[in-house]
């Protein structure tokens, strides 16, 4: 199935470890997004990017880096993981802009101990 | 900074039963307005896309409404199920990079 693709789906790092999500999206879109989701503030943007090659900070960068190599895969780093980045993470793609809408993957669970 | 609020947090109510979900945003300049739907543990599945230009989307059941003067869009359920039980997210977009969610309302639909 055409989609949005995120792993791992689960992961428990700690303290001081770093670790990469990647995402992989099969439609050919140009737009690539990190949110992360925390209870009671709903889901905030990480970074972005607008094309192979691309990367720009979005609401709450601090801690991340991403890396877009390849126009289908958006990877997403902690270089050295704390509890606060305890969340759901999240990655989205739009074909433009946004004007038909954003695609979600299926998130990735991690926990910081 | 734009805020998004859905209200009710939460929401249970009887099978069969028609409802209302709502979402207010603070600047009316948006392009868009998405629902999404959220299962527990799994990821968003979008539900209804609606253009700055349009005032109401429809898929089955579902009906969503946009009203950019007032600042408010509406979600509504025609005779829920208990499949319809799930986390409701409205997300504002106003640039690529501005699209802004609500923290959702979290439906419980009763057999």
């Amino acid at each position: 199935n055409a989609g949005v693709t995120q792993t791992p789906k689960f992961r428990v790092l700690k303290t001081g470890q770093s670790m990469t999500l990647l995402c992989a999206q099969d439609m050919n879109h140009e737009y690539m997004y990190w949110y992360r989701q925390d209870p009671g503030m709903g889901l905030r943007l990480i970074h972005y990017s607008v094309g192979e090659g691309t990367t720009a900070k979005g609401e709450v960068p601090d801690g991340y880096n991403v890396s877009r190599l390849k126009k289908q895969n958006f990877l997403l780093g902690l270089e050295s993981a704390a509890p606060s980045q305890t969340s759901v993470y999240f990655c989205a793609s739009s074909i433009d802009s946004g004007h038909y809408g954003y695609t979600f993957g299926s998130g990735t669970r991690l926990t910081v101990v | 900074k734009q805020e998004v609020t859905q209200i009710p947090a939460a929401l249970s109510v009887p099978e069969g039963e028609n409802l209302v979900l709502n979402c207010s945003f603070t600047d009316s300049a948006i392009y868009n307005l998405q629902w999404f739907r959220q299962d527990p543990g799994k990821g968003l599945t979008s539900l209804l896309l609606i253009q700055s230009s349009q005032r109401e989307q429809t898929s089955g059941r579902l009906n969503a409404s946009l009203d950019k003067s007032s600042g408010r869009s509406t979600l509504y359920i025609a005779a829920s199920q208990p499949g319809d039980s799930a986390t409701y997210l409205c997300a504002a977009r106003y640039n690529f990079n501005k699209f802004y969610f609500g923290s959702g309302t979290k439906l419980n639909v009763k057999p």
